[in-house]
């Protein structure tokens, strides 16, 4: 069975600092890849996501995550981080024809200080 | 507006007392799916439906039912609530065999005393 580690748990930044959130899925065979952000107190929105081609997908709000077949990652990153960008961030994964089932992380909640 | 509504967003029962919360989305998908998010757990599936009349367990079944008699909804069930399933739930539907955007919706925290 497919798994996700997001090894960060909570990240600390300050504003205009720049974000890398890491995650590994293991599994030998095609995936597509999810992140999600759960703002506070709201429900789970797709920020993006890749099923093949550039490994190198934008999403929304400035947000990007580079697909790394050989290391098994798909880090979410994004250049200068506001504070509205506080939130818990969730990668996640579903196989290529399984029954749609996202398998997720555990998350990284990232705090940032204005 | 294409959503997915819950019902309740809180609740609050005591141990043994069955309840269902309603999962109702508006975008004719056919795959519809309940989560259980935990502290240091992220969210871990507890049913799915590829759709109508067609149910499977994920990967937290246990002291849950589901059933989807239309298309779209997929009501939650617990007949016999214990505190270990004092939790957040959410509701997800989408359209496209493992591709698509799932589409959560708001939540429902649910504690059993």
């Amino acid at each position: 069975a497919q798994s996700v580690s997001q090894h960060n748990h909570h990240v600390i930044l300050s504003e205009a600092a720049s974000l890398e959130l890491g995650c590994n899925y293991s599994y030998g065979g095609t995936v597509n890849l999810f992140w999600y952000v759960q703002y506070p107190g709201q429900h789970l929105q797709l920020l993006l996501k890749y099923f093949s081609g550039d490994p190198l997908v934008k999403g929304i709000k400035g947000f990007e995550a580079e697909f790394i077949k050989s290391k098994f990652s798909f880090n979410l990153r994004k250049p200068s981080v506001q504070w509205s960008d506080t939130a818990e961030y969730f990668c996640a994964v579903t196989l290529n024809f399984g029954n749609e089932k996202l398998t997720f992380g555990t998350g990284t909640r990232l705090t940032i200080i204005p | 507006e294409a959503q997915v509504t819950q019902n309740p967003r809180y609740l609050i029962t005591v141990t043994g007392k069955k309840l269902t919360v309603t999962c109702s989305q508006n975008m004719n998908h056919e795959y519809m799916s309940w989560y259980r998010q935990d502290p240091g757990l992220g969210l871990r599936q507890i049913y799915y439906s590829m759709n109508v009349e067609v149910t499977d367990k994920g990967d937290v079944p246990e002291g849950y039912k589901v059933s989807r008699k239309e298309k779209r909804n997929f009501p939650l069930i617990l007949e016999s609530p214990s505190p270990n399933q004092t939790s957040l739930y959410f509701c997800a539907s989408s359209s496209d065999r493992g591709r698509g955007e799932q589409f959560f919706g708001p939540g429902t925290r649910l504690t059993v005393l």
